[in-house]
């Protein structure tokens, strides 16, 4: 199984302003996801991102919003920009395995 | 949308076997049958997977229906640490992995001491 990293875990961000968060795996792997999970509900996936090339996007996610790094194989960064309160969610880092995939544990994102 | 329908929530007393059902009638010969649990405040966290053989590991047992329209995850022996909401997926065995596995409401257990 992977070990999955991700900082910041938690963070309480003023209106307006980005926030980046980073995602480290102990393991080389060709695709990472990234996952929100708002208050109350199950996880919708933002992205792929593969590296090397630009993050194929979800219907409802835009990169002006939620723009992604890969720079190698291990790490990838998610920036939530121009923060809303809507934006207050769980966001997770997730690689796949032989068959399933792994998760981090996630960072909680409050926007005041 | 998710292929699965499962119940919101579940009781279950400590000690005994926790039998969380999942229905998933459309599904196809070439998709596999997932469990996730997630413990509040973590990532979800993988649980087991199958064809169409029943499945067991240190964690869990998947028992899923001759005509495999429906699953069941077992856990043996419960415990307080069980309490999660536990999602059933299913996905082929092929593609992108993300956009594959799409996760429900899931079950609410909850294991009572």
């Amino acid at each position: 199984s992977a070990v999955i990293s991700q900082k910041p875990s938690r963070d309480i961000c003023q209106r307006g302003t980005s926030l980046t968060i980073q995602c480290q795996v102990d393991s080389q792997v060709t695709m990472m996801f990234w996952y929100r999970q708002q208050p109350g509900q199950s996880l919708t996936l933002i992205a792929t991102a593969n590296q090397g090339s630009e993050a194929t996007y979800e219907s409802g996610f835009v990169i002006d919003k939620f723009p992604i790094s890969r720079p190698n194989l291990t790490f990838s960064t998610l920036t939530v920009s121009n923060l809303s309160p809507e934006d207050s969610s769980i966001y997770l880092c997730s690689v796949q395995g032989t068959g399933e995939l792994f998760f981090g544990e996630g960072s909680r994102l409050t926007v005041l | 949308d998710a292929k699965t329908t499962q119940p919101p929530s579940m009781d279950c007393a400590e000690g005994r076997a926790a039998n969380l059902p999942c229905n998933h009638s459309t599904i196809s010969g070439n998709e596999y049958v997932y469990w996730y649990r997630q413990i509040h405040s973590q990532g979800p966290q993988y649980i087991i997977h199958g064809l169409k053989n029943n499945e067991t590991n240190e964690m869990a047992s998947l028992i899923i229906t001759e005509d495999r329209k429906s699953s069941t995850l077992i856990l043996p022996h419960a415990t307080l640490r069980d309490t999660a909401v536990y999602y059933c997926i299913v996905r082929v065995a092929t593609g992108n992995y993300g956009q594959n596995f799409v996760f429900g409401p899931g079950t609410r257990l909850s294991v009572l001491p």
